[in-house]
């Protein structure tokens, strides 16, 4: 079965710049999480969807970040504008259900701002 | 919010060794999950062991839970240079959204 893809997988901005990051998780699969992976800590998750609706947002900053699963399928998160501390890693993974089952994680998009 | 931390940070070992990696977390969980983030990738899903399991087994590797001391162990055996990796705990709350609070990481050396 494919995984969960994600693109771009690099992407260098310039701060006050906008981005966007696409995902599409495993076929079949109703939840799907944003993570945020800064060098050296652990994913912290910035926004869950189960199907095409938010369930926990609680984390996403969102005067600058905004993320859609329109149709309950792909999911795009956006960043506008960039500030230097978004440079980090943006995993984005799904699971069957959310509650007791694995997460399976796309490659990541590795978000630079200069 | 930070959930989960890890102990020791690093761990350096030789091939064939066993390794041992702790985690220890603060509030009630429903299950305990482990991942493995090799350099510059995803992460893999290893092992999940509910609040009511206090062991877990998975071919090289074995999990431990106690809950009463809100702390969990992996156990990797007989490792390989393949495992060299960054190892992570994530705790599912008993909330409904089964949302996961990861730790910050052990990372893993294994010499050849």
């Amino acid at each position: 079965e494919a995984g969960v893809a994600q693109s771009p997988r690099y992407k260098i901005i310039e701060k006050r710049q906008s981005v966007a990051f696409w995902c599409n998780p495993i076929s079949g699969h109703a939840t799907l999480y944003w993570y945020q992976q800064i060098l050296g800590q652990g994913p912290k998750l910035l926004i869950q969807f189960q199907n095409n609706g938010v369930v926990d947002d609680s984390q996403l900053p969102k005067d600058r970040f905004s993320a859609e699963r329109l149709k309950g399928v792909d999911s795009t998160l956006k960043i506008q504008p960039a500030k230097l501390e978004d440079s980090a890693v943006y995993l984005c993974a799904s699971s069957l259900a959310p509650l007791g089952n694995e997460q399976f994680f796309g490659p990541g998009t590795r978000l630079t701002v200069l | 919010s930070q959930q989960g931390e890890e102990d020791p940070q690093a761990l350096s070992i030789q091939e064939g060794e066993n390794a041992t990696m702790n985690c220890s977390y603060k509030t009630s969980i429903n299950n305990l999950q482990w991942y493995r983030q090799n350099s510059g990738r995803g992460l893999v899903h290893l092992i999940l062991i509910r609040s009511n399991e206090r062991e877990k087994h998975s071919g090289r590797l074995r999990v431990t839970l106690d809950t009463s001391k809100k702390s969990s162990s992996l156990l990797i055996t007989a490792s390989r240079a393949a495992d060299t990796a960054s190892y992570f705990c994530a705790t599912g709350g008993s909330g409904n959204t089964g949302k996961l609070i990861f730790g910050q990481g052990t990372t893993l050396q294994v010499k050849p």
